[in-house]
């Protein structure tokens, strides 16, 4: 298995307040996303980092803000969580980003906003 | 922005029957992935189809890209209750952003023993 764990796995939290997700790797991959998955939905895109800095809006960034100051870190941010940001958060990795690349996802973050 | 529709949603079949399952898009894809997620967990990648008409086996587990590289299938022959799980499509655009997928809904297949 690809080494990528996702802090904290599970997590409830109230409207309005700021809520920071962590995806860790050991792996060395360039490329790092963040998904949520949401019943009817599938997985969307939300942010995705080609290298250390450099990151780009998804398909659902709205409310959420990213960074990657290393590597292995990209951290997801909620600034003023909602209830429509319930759902589950993956993380995914890739080596290359060529049209038969891998992703590798984490094990996901459980994120409940009352 | 791409779509992918995948059908059927639902799927429960008893132990040994065959099934397919749809991935359909109106665009074009440079390829075109199939990965399987068991509950609590991350999805794990199955395949990788690249060229239109292409074919791929995987054990009991048959993948299909359209010729036109539009639409792709999964077919299960002899379903096993190890089977059972959400089967997701993925498909991979060109030129830039090429390195995002653009996820289906999934099918998620219950084999009953």
């Amino acid at each position: 298995d690809a080494g990528i764990t996702q802090s904290p796995r599970h997590k409830v939290t109230e409207t309005g307040t700021p809520v920071t997700l962590r995806c860790h790797q050991t792996e060395n991959h360039r490329y790092m996303y963040w998904y949520r998955q949401d019943p009817g939905h599938g997985l969307r895109l939300i942010h995705y980092s080609y290298g250390v800095k450099d990151t780009d809006k998804g398909e659902v960034s709205d409310g959420y803000s990213v960074s990657r100051s290393k590597t292995e870190d990209f951290l997801l941010t909620l600034e003023s969580a909602t209830s429509s940001q319930t759902s589950v958060y993956f993380c995914a990795i890739s080596q290359s980003g060529s049209s038969t690349d891998t992703q590798y996802f984490g094990p996901g973050t459980r994120l409940t906003v009352l | 922005t791409q779509l992918l529709e995948q059908s059927p949603q639902f799927l429960s079949i008893q132990e040994g029957e065959n099934l397919t399952v749809y991935c359909n898009s109106s665009s074009v894809f440079s390829s075109l992935q199939w990965y399987r997620q068991e509950p609590g967990e991350g999805p794990v990648l199955l395949v990788t189809v690249v060229t239109g008409g292409e074919v791929k086996k995987l054990k009991r587990l048959t993948f299909q890209f359209g010729d036109a590289r539009k639409d792709s299938s999964l077919h299960i022959t002899a379903a096993q209750p190890g089977d059972t799980g959400l089967y997701l499509c993925a498909g991979r655009g060109s030129g830039a952003g090429s390195y995002q997928l653009t996820f289906g809904k999934g099918t998620k297949l219950s084999v009953i023993p």
